[in-house]
């Protein structure tokens, strides 16, 4: 079974630019939630889905991110204009509907490598 | 407050020896949930092990132990005879009440040869 896909592996990009992750999870899976790591520290929270609802995006900077999930399935995130702080990998994870299972873990894919420079 | 302390920023230990790492939570939730994650160097959080606050029991995987008291909100890893395929960063996190998982700042293991 394939786990959670994203890409590109790695960005470099100048401030002040645009850039996108793309994220496909895991089949069947409905919650998909984007997290930023910075080095040496534990992933942070950014926007947590339950199919295409958006239903915990309070840590999400929504002045410059922004994100969609329109089918419920794979799911975009994007940083305009970026800044120096951004630099940081983004995770993207998923897992079973958390309405019906509370407990359940969430797989999370390689992430993106994100270099503002 | 909710939080997850990992007291341990980097540990070194020779192959074979068993290590223990540290999780301390915090949390006026009754019902939540404990996990540990692995991160190797290619930079995917692979799941090792998931605890809801009602069962203190705790679990052996092979060479992996776990051991959850609520009476020092603790969930300790412990991995016997490491290897140097164990080396990697660990992840103590929690979910609780509102499905948020918090992640602790992990500690950076390193087994030499």
């Amino acid at each position: 079974e394939a786990g959670v896909v994203q890409s590109p592996r790695y960005k470099i990009i100048e401030k002040k630019q645009p850039v996108a992750f793309w994220c496909n999870p895991i089949s069947g899976h409905n919650t998909l939630y984007w997290y930023r790591q910075n080095l040496g520290q534990g992933p942070e929270l950014l926007i947590r889905y339950e199919n295409e609802e958006a239903v915990d995006d309070s840590q999400l900077p929504k002045d410059r991110f922004s994100a969609e999930r329109l089918k419920g399935v794979d799911s975009t995130l994007k940083i305009q204009p970026a800044e120096l702080g951004d630099s940081a990998v983004y995770l993207c994870a998923s897992s079973l509907d958390q309405s019906r299972a509370r407990n359940t873990e969430a797989f999370f894919g390689q992430g993106t490598r994100l270099t503002v420079v | 407050a909710q939080k997850v302390t990992q007291a341990q920023t980097e540990i070194s230990v020779v192959e074979k020896e068993d290590v223990t790492l540290d999780c301390v939570y915090e949390t006026r939730d009754t019902t939540y949930y404990l996990f540990w994650y692995k991160q190797p160097p290619s930079g995917e959080l692979v799941f090792l092990i998931r605890r809801n606050s009602f069962d203190e029991q705790n679990e052996i995987s092979g060479r992996y132990s776990w051991n959850f008291q609520k009476s020092t909100s603790s969930f300790n890893f412990t991995i016997t005879a490491s290897q140097v395929v164990d080396s990697a960063v660990y992840f103590c996190a929690m979910k609780t009440s509102y499905d948020k998982v918090i992640f602790g700042p992990g500690t950076s293991l390193s087994v030499i040869p």
